[in-house]
């Protein structure tokens, strides 16, 4: 079946160093990728997404590719914040948008000092 | 407008007994999702309801039944629950563009 691997965590940054989490995903075909956020006490949040390869998806300084050569799905930033201070999902999904369900991968605790 | 609401916040059960987590949405969204997270899995689909009327296992519904009351609401039981059930469980919806979450319920069981 499906499935999403993150890099393991956590992750410590210095506010302003560059932001690396990697993601890769088995599945059979080409899924739509997403990466969520949950800040402390709440919920997912989508940060970004993208349905098909090549595409870039990008929000709040936050970018990611989607390569199928790799089957990878990395998130950057090129200057994290202490808001930054999160947990990061990867997850796919069929169907070209969020409506379906979503393989997770574990997640990693990113943390950022001032 | 509300977003997706959860009930309760917070829940210690013991071992053996039951309870309805509850899950009300207001975007008017067709599907509606339960999943439960626990340290270093992510989350896990345990229930999904694609339309009001139907539901549909996911990947972890052992112990668990559901019930899509109407379109707005979704919620989750737990017949007997068991400590393999303490989790953080997240609900969801959604329509064309994202899915979008609850704050959560945790759910302790002795």
């Amino acid at each position: 079946g499906d499935s999403v691997t993150q890099m393991e965590g956590p992750v410590t940054l210095s506010e302003e160093a560059f932001l690396t989490i990697n993601c890769t995903y088995t599945a059979t075909g080409y899924p739509s990728l997403f990466w969520y956020v949950q800040y402390p006490g709440e919920g997912l949040q989508l940060l970004l997404k993208a349905t098909k390869a090549d595409d870039k998806g990008s929000n709040k300084g936050f970018e990611a590719t989607y390569r199928k050569e790799t089957t990878s799905f990395h998130l950057e930033k090129g200057s994290v914040q202490v808001s930054d201070s999160a947990v990061y999902f990867c997850a796919l999904s069929w169907g070209g948008t969020s409506y379906g369900k979503l393989t997770f991968g574990q997640g990693t605790i990113l943390t950022v000092h001032p | 407008n509300a977003g997706v609401t959860q009930t309760p916040k917070f829940q210690v059960l013991k071992t053996g007994q039951s309870m309805t987590l509850q899950c009300a949405q207001d975007m008017n969204h067709n599907s509606m999702y339960w999943y439960r997270q626990d340290p270093g899995m992510g989350l896990r689909l345990i229930y999904y309801s694609a339309s009001e009327g139907t539901t549909d296992k996911g990947e972890v519904p052992n112990g668990y039944n559901v019930s899509r009351l109407n379109k707005r609401e979704f919620s989750l039981r737990l017949e007997s629950a068991a400590p393999s059930q303490t989790s953080v469980y997240f609900c969801a919806s959604s329509g064309l563009s994202e899915q979008y979450f609850g704050p959560g319920t945790r759910l302790t069981v002795t």
